[in-house]
């Protein structure tokens, strides 16, 4: 019941596009759904989170979309850039503790 | 304010020795939660703890430990060290007891187990 399921593995996209990365939840314990931006060789770093009585949240090109009834949110990059080419994992935080994804590797083609 | 911080950035061992990792969370933080990232089984949580108290253990082995000091600062040790405890091990805090449970990562301790 613990699983966060992350899809997909990895995702070209040109400059200027849409990025879409899904997330499906089991446990409904968690009370924050957060998205981490990891650059290689760094930890990972918070993008954006939403709670669950949220249905969407968004911050600049950064928009999660929550759906609490079908257990899946979604993080929505707009106007992708090259400098968005990482590593994006979304997460189900509970009392300290954060149930990750596989985690989805983005490429930016200028 | 000042991030998470991570000492020691990098580390080489060999098996059977044992390794303390240091994490000094965000200041005002209270919980410290440790992460081990690997290419195969990517983040798992290894433990948190919230005011010196271990609130929260993952499925990880005994030579797994760690402790949080009364100023929140916490240390992981680990213990006869194996080829497969390679990783890159992250620190995250977070203000839990506020509304504000976001986990805030640093930049991790990279062990490398020869």
């Amino acid at each position: 019941q613990q699983q966060v399921k992350q899809s997909p593995q990895s995702l070209i996209v040109q400059k200027g596009g849409i990025s879409i990365i899904n997330c499906a939840y089991e446990n409904t314990a968690f009370d924050y759904f957060p998205w981490y931006q990891q650059f290689p060789g760094k930890g990972p770093a918070l993008l954006i989170a939403i709670r669950p009585d949220v249905s969407e949240k968004k911050e600049g090109r950064f928009t999660i979309s929550f759906n609490k009834s079908a257990k899946q949110f979604s993080l929505h990059i707009m106007d992708s850039q090259p400098g968005d080419s990482a590593t994006y994992f979304c997460a189900g935080t509970n009392a300290g503790k954060s149930t990750f994804g596989d985690g989805t590797t983005l490429t930016v083609k200028p | 304010k000042a991030g998470v911080t991570q000492t020691p950035r990098y580390l080489i061992k060999t098996r059977g020795q044992q390794v303390t990792l240091s994490c000094s969370p965000i200041s005002g933080h209270r919980s410290v939660s440790w992460y081990q990232q690997t290419p195969g089984q990517g983040l798992q949580f290894l433990f948190e703890y919230f005011s010196e108290t271990q609130r929260n253990k993952g499925n990880f082995p005994g030579r797994f430990s760690g402790r949080q000091f009364s100023n929140s600062r916490s240390e992981m040790n680990v213990s006869t060290l194996e080829l497969g405890d390679s990783a890159l091990y992250l620190c995250a805090s977070s203000s839990f007891g506020t509304t504000l449970n976001i986990q805030y990562f640093g930049a991790g301790t990279r062990l490398s187990v020869l």
